[in-house]
């Protein structure tokens, strides 16, 4: 039984750039959860895909997009990146938007680097 | 949503067990508590989840008071492997609840 997971897991872009960042949710799962990690920080939301819609959105600019596909995988896209954006970038995956009893399964992320 | 506070580190010594506290003075009636561990350069990993009282898996213990105003996660045992950095979250136990939010964790250092 997969897990949760990412592609690729590593990238180097420039500044300006625009990068998509890709998930497989564990098998099973409907709901598909991204954060970004920066060094030595929790994981911050940035949004979350139920039902190919986004539900909920945490406090990232429009910059930060997403989408959710029928098979319930899911992209994130950044657009005009900025030093700032470099940091680790988590999927997780969940059975009903992570509630109780279906905790939030995390893959091992994507590291982006922007020079 | 309801804040948690962790301490930021703590150290400990292999064979020893490990008690973290995790703050949470305004959960709601409808927060559960979830505890995940992390290791570097991977994604955050389940540990264990309650909502009171006691709740103990293969690896770990959870003690949840009357109040649920706090929550201790408990290690038995830890090794050089343990550690990791641990975060407390709570959430909504509701289908429709809010995305769990996490703190800056705290970070466990187990010596030999």
């Amino acid at each position: 039984d997969a897990g949760v997971t990412q592609s690729p897991t590593h990238l180097i872009k420039t500044r300006g750039q625009q990068v998509t960042l890709r998930c497989s949710p564990k098998s099973g799962h409907d709901t598909v959860s991204w954060y970004q990690q920066a060094l030595g920080q929790g994981p911050q939301f940035i949004f979350q895909y139920y039902e190919e819609e986004e539900r909920q959105r945490g406090n990232f600019p429009d910059r930060f997009s997403g989408h959710q596909f029928p098979n319930y995988s899911s992209e994130l896209n950044v657009n005009a990146l900025l030093l700032g954006d470099s940091a680790l970038y988590l999927c997780a995956s969940s059975l009903g938007r992570g509630s109780y009893n279906s905790p939030l399964h995390f893959g091992n992320g994507t590291r982006l680097t922007v020079t | 949503l309801a804040k948690t506070t962790q301490p930021i580190s703590m150290d400990s010594y292999e064979g020893q067990e490990v008690n973290i506290t995790c703050s949470h003075n305004n959960i709601a009636t409808n927060d559960y508590i979830t505890w995940y561990q992390q290791f570097p350069s991977q994604g955050p990993r389940f540990i264990i989840q309650g909502y009171k009282t006691k709740v103990t898996n293969e690896v770990a213990s959870l003690f949840i008071p009357a109040d649920r105003k706090s929550s201790t996660l408990s290690l038995p045992r830890v090794s050089l492997s343990d550690t990791a950095v641990y975060y407390c979250l709570v959430g909504d136990m509701d289908q429709a609840g809010t995305a769990l939010i996490f703190g800056k964790g705290t970070t466990l250092s187990v010596s030999s």
